[in-house]
């Protein structure tokens, strides 16, 4: 089956700092990809999609500025999480499917906690 | 109204038994309809997806979907303690580009 994977799995870095997550997928191509979030005991949010070659679709009230995408090639999408705050702190997972119609596959998040 | 409700429980059932798990959605032009399982810490796993009206089965699961109603269930037979977890339903709202949008999700506890 599709697999995505997301480096790092988890990250501690200070308030201030900025951290940059990757997800590949790494047996088929992706020209979307999707950024969720999710707070511990809530669902995951959309925050964004991410378009090969375009800029990334945010969601309402996801700032652009603050949390940076790039899609550079058809397996390859990065969050950056900008001057992160305590607030940043929570799970983020990105996902993307082989086809239109097919199901999300998700890679296996990023645990961040900003200190 | 939310987009994706569903009950967040926690629905206890006891191992072997049915769990039925329910979920409600609001766009009528949805048309992809999908089940997640997510144990704590983990990101979600696909169970099932169905895209048309009606029951779909896949050894212990079974989708089901009712357009009409705008809901969408399903079954775990023969439960099992590795079935708990946190079970969310998700919707896409039509073709093209779209994310899923997700429900809160249900917790199932199955009790030996």
């Amino acid at each position: 089956g599709a697999v995505v994977s997301q480096h790092p799995s988890r990250v501690i870095c200070k308030s201030g700092t900025s951290v940059k997550i990757e997800c590949r997928s790494l047996d088929f191509q992706a020209t979307t990809m999707f950024w969720y979030r999710q707070f511990p005991k809530k669902s995951l949010m959309l925050m964004a999609t991410s378009n090969e070659g375009s800029k990334a679709t945010y969601e309402q009230g996801v700032e652009k500025d603050k949390f940076l995408i790039n899609h550079a090639s058809l397996t390859l999408s990065t969050l950056t999480v900008t001057s992160a705050h305590p607030e940043d702190s929570s799970f983020y997972i990105c996902s993307a499917r082989t086809d239109l119609d097919s199901p999300l596959h998700f890679g296996n998040g990023t645990r961040l906690t900003v200190t | 109204q939310k987009e994706v409700e569903q009950n967040s429980g926690p629905l206890s059932v006891p191992e072997g038994a049915i769990a039925s798990l329910n979920c409600t959605y609001s766009d009528r032009g949805s048309q992809s309809f999908f089940w997640y399982r997510q144990y704590s810490g983990k990101s979600p796993e696909l169970i099932m997806s169905i895209y048309s009206n009606g029951d779909k089965e896949d050894g212990r699961f079974t989708a089901q979907l009712n357009k009409a109603s705008q809901y969408v269930s399903l079954l775990i037979r023969d439960s099992q303690p590795s079935d708990s977890a946190t079970y969310l339903c998700a919707v896409r709202k039509g073709g093209g580009a779209d994310g899923l949008t997700f429900g809160k999700g249900t917790h199932l506890i199955i009790q030996p």
